[in-house]
């Protein structure tokens, strides 16, 4: 299995752009989640699904992010429009719950 | 908002000493996970103790529980170079099924 892939490694953008951001996750997991990591905050968990369904997107920071599961195997997270604050490492894992996840390499975004 | 805070923040050993890391959470738990985060790169998951579990191997790898104290611990014995990197707990909390929280890391660094 090649593991949990995203795309793209590296976006570089300007203020106002809109970003997305893609994963597929490892065939047959259940679970699929996106978090972002900064020095300052950690890593965060932004939003998961549950068989392609969104159940938990508390941590999803404004109405500026949005996140699909339309099949079992592809997401996105969209932003738009982007500001210089959402620069991070954005990454995305899946899992076959109870277990433990699978992260992909991340994406590493700069909003400039 | 960071369930787990591991302890210390960074650590530095030389190869072939044993590493220990601690890891301290707040509310109840279904599971608590260790994970590892080379310089760059995602998180990969070493290993998984239920919270009715007490002490788990794998490898060079001991994990233990204190669910009274809400506590956990990493052990590396045998150090090694390529054990350089960040060590991250991460708690699946009771009620959240399937949602993971992670803590903010200790870094370790191994040299010759």
């Amino acid at each position: 299995d090649a593991g949990v892939i995203q795309s793209p490694r590296h976006e570089v953008t300007e203020m106002g752009q809109e970003v997305t951001l893609r994963c597929k996750p490892i065939s047959g997991h259940n679970s699929l989640f996106w978090y972002r990591q900064t020095m300052m905050r950690g890593l965060e968990l932004l939003i998961y699904f549950n068989n392609n369904v969104p159940i938990d997107d508390s941590g999803m920071p404004e109405d500026r992010f949005s996140a699909k599961m339309p099949n079992a195997s592809f997401s996105t997270l969209k932003i738009q429009p982007s500001e210089p604050r959402d620069s991070a490492v954005y990454f995305c894992a899946s899992s076959f719950i109870p277990g433990g996840y699978t992260f992909g390499s991340g994406t590493r975004l700069t909003v400039v | 908002s960071q369930q787990g805070e591991e302890d210390p923040q960074a650590l530095s050993i030389q190869e072939g000493e044993n590493a220990t890391m601690n890891c301290s959470y707040k509310t109840s738990i279904n599971n608590l996970q260790w994970y590892r985060q080379n310089s760059g790169r995602g998180l990969v998951h070493l290993i998984l103790i239920r919270s009715n579990e007490r002490e788990k191997h794998s490898g060079r790898l001991r994990v233990t529980l204190d669910t009274s104290k809400k506590s956990s611990s990493l052990l590396i014995t045998a150090s090694r170079a390529a054990d350089t990197a960040s060590y991250f707990c991460a708690t699946e909390n009771t009620g959240t099924a399937s949602k993971l929280t992670f803590g903010t890391g200790t870094r370790l660094q191994v040299t010759l």
